[in-house]
């Protein structure tokens, strides 16, 4: 069973700039979950989609924003770029509705400039 | 909210028993969860703990006494390629698969 994939894998942006990411979750899986991994703040919870709709978000400003399609694929975009959110972006997936194992993509590495 | 500590770094010795502490402070959970996250990749699932007690999984063993608010990940037999990062999380009450991780324990194991 393939994993949990993202891409890209890396990218570098300007200040300013926005940026879209992609996740493709473990086949059968509906939740997607995304998280922001720095140095300074560790892992810090972004959002998590069920089924297409947004059950939580983390203490994330409104430049974060995320959805779901109806294959369980997701998005997370981040507008208006700021050189603070260089970090690693994390998706990971659930095949339940709460509560169980989450298994992580590799990431994308973002780097802001 | 829920607050999760756990030390910053530790090391230990190949073929010995390590044991990583957290603790937390939080109104409520579902569960607590252990990752492992080595340098430049994913965190990768070890196990959860829903009721207080041990559960084993070949080397790695978690407990939890969710009294005292406490929790620890025991790992045996250790070896070169447990060199990594340790992460205590817990689902709120409510949080579906909304995981609050604590900053993480970095082990190093030498020869």
């Amino acid at each position: 069973k393939a994993g949990v994939t993202q891409t890209p894998r890396y990218l570098i942006k300007t200040r300013g700039q926005q940026v879209t990411l992609s996740c493709s979750p473990i086949s059968g899986h509906r939740s997607v979950s995304w998280y922001q991994q720095t140095p300074g703040q560790g892992l810090q919870f972004l959002f998590e989609y069920f089924s297409e709709t947004q059950r939580n978000k983390g203490n994330f400003p409104g430049r974060f924003s995320g959805r779901q399609f109806s294959n369980s694929r997701s998005e997370m975009n981040v507008s208006t770029l700021e050189l603070g959110d260089s970090a690693l972006y994390l998706c990971a997936s659930s095949g339940g509705s709460g509560g169980g194992e989450q298994y992580f993509g590799p990431g994308t590495r973002l780097t802001v400039t | 909210g829920q607050n999760i500590d756990q030390p910053t770094e530790m090391t230990a010795t190949e073929g010995a028993i390590v044991q990583i502490n957290c603790t937390y402070q939080t109104s409520g959970f579902n569960g607590l969860f252990w990752y492992q996250q080595h340098a430049g990749e994913a965190p990768t699932f070890l196990s959860y703990n829903v009721l207080d007690g041990l559960e084993e999984k070949g080397r790695f063993s978690s407990f939890l006494s969710r009294s005292k608010g406490y929790s620890y990940l025991l790992l045996k037999e250790l070896q070169m390629k447990d060199s990594a990062s340790y992460l205590c999380a817990v689902i709120p009450l409510g949080g579906y698969n909304k995981l609050i991780f604590g900053a993480g324990t970095r082990l190093a194991v030498h020869p």
